[in-house]
């Protein structure tokens, strides 16, 4: 049983570069979203989807781009990496608007 | 706006000892859900417990329980009997306005000392 699969789980950037962080769950889950956990700080909400075809802009948005052209897929761009993007990300997955959010096991990206 | 906030950064507790950690939430919402959240060192996030703000009893999972207080709007994790396995980062978290985007707070590192 998968549940929330990421993809890489390291990397390291430079400044400027791009990159996208995978992530797929095999729960049929409606509802996928993506965090960032910074020290100190807890996880905060990135960007989500409540339905293939359909996203929206969480707390911290600016700097990363979504897609959900499956209901199984969810990767998170970053076009032009930079220093305060160094995280570490979670994808999370739920069906529907209530119960458990699932959450991968995390990527901790760096950019120097 | 919702805001959930742990005033403990850090606790220490004896092992076989109850532990009780703290959250305070605010929120406009009639209709939202409270959560809690282990992070080990390992770093993977795991559910712990959940309370609806209709449920009138109050959450428990094994020896995981919630003690809810709508009106103080706090919704504490209490850990019976903890063990050194406890020993990691607990976060709580609350979900309102119909939808799953969870705002958590900054958590808490509870040590277990033997």
């Amino acid at each position: 049983n998968a549940g929330v699969t990421q993809t890489p789980k390291f990397q390291v950037l430079k400044t400027g570069q791009s990159m996208t962080l995978q992530c797929a769950q095999d729960m049929n889950h409606e509802y996928m979203s993506w965090y960032r956990q910074d020290p100190g700080m807890g996880l905060r909400l990135i960007h989500y989807s409540v339905g293939a075809g359909i996203t929206d802009q969480g707390e911290v948005p600016n700097g990363y781009n979504v897609s959900r052209s499956t209901t199984e897929d969810f990767p998170l761009r970053l076009l032009s990496a930079a220093p305060s993007q160094t995280s570490v990300y979670f994808c999370a997955s739920a069906r529907g608007n209530t119960g458990e959010l699932f959450f991968g096991e995390g990527s901790r990206l760096t950019v120097l | 706006a919702q805001k959930i906030t742990q005033t403990q950064p850090g606790m220490f507790v004896q092992e076989k000892e109850a532990v009780t950690l703290d959250c305070t939430y605010d929120t406009s919402d009639q209709s939202y859900g409270l959560f809690w959240y282990k992070q080990p060192s390992s770093g993977e996030m795991i559910f712990l417990i959940y309370q609806g703000s209709y449920d009138e009893q109050n959450a428990t999972e094994g020896r995981y329980s919630l003690n809810f207080q709508k009106a103080r709007k706090s919704a504490n994790l209490v850990i019976s009997a903890s063990q050194l396995g406890d020993s990691a980062m607990y976060f709580c978290a609350m979900r309102g306005g119909g939808a799953q985007k969870l705002v958590f707070g900054q958590g808490t590192r509870l040590t277990i000392n033997p």
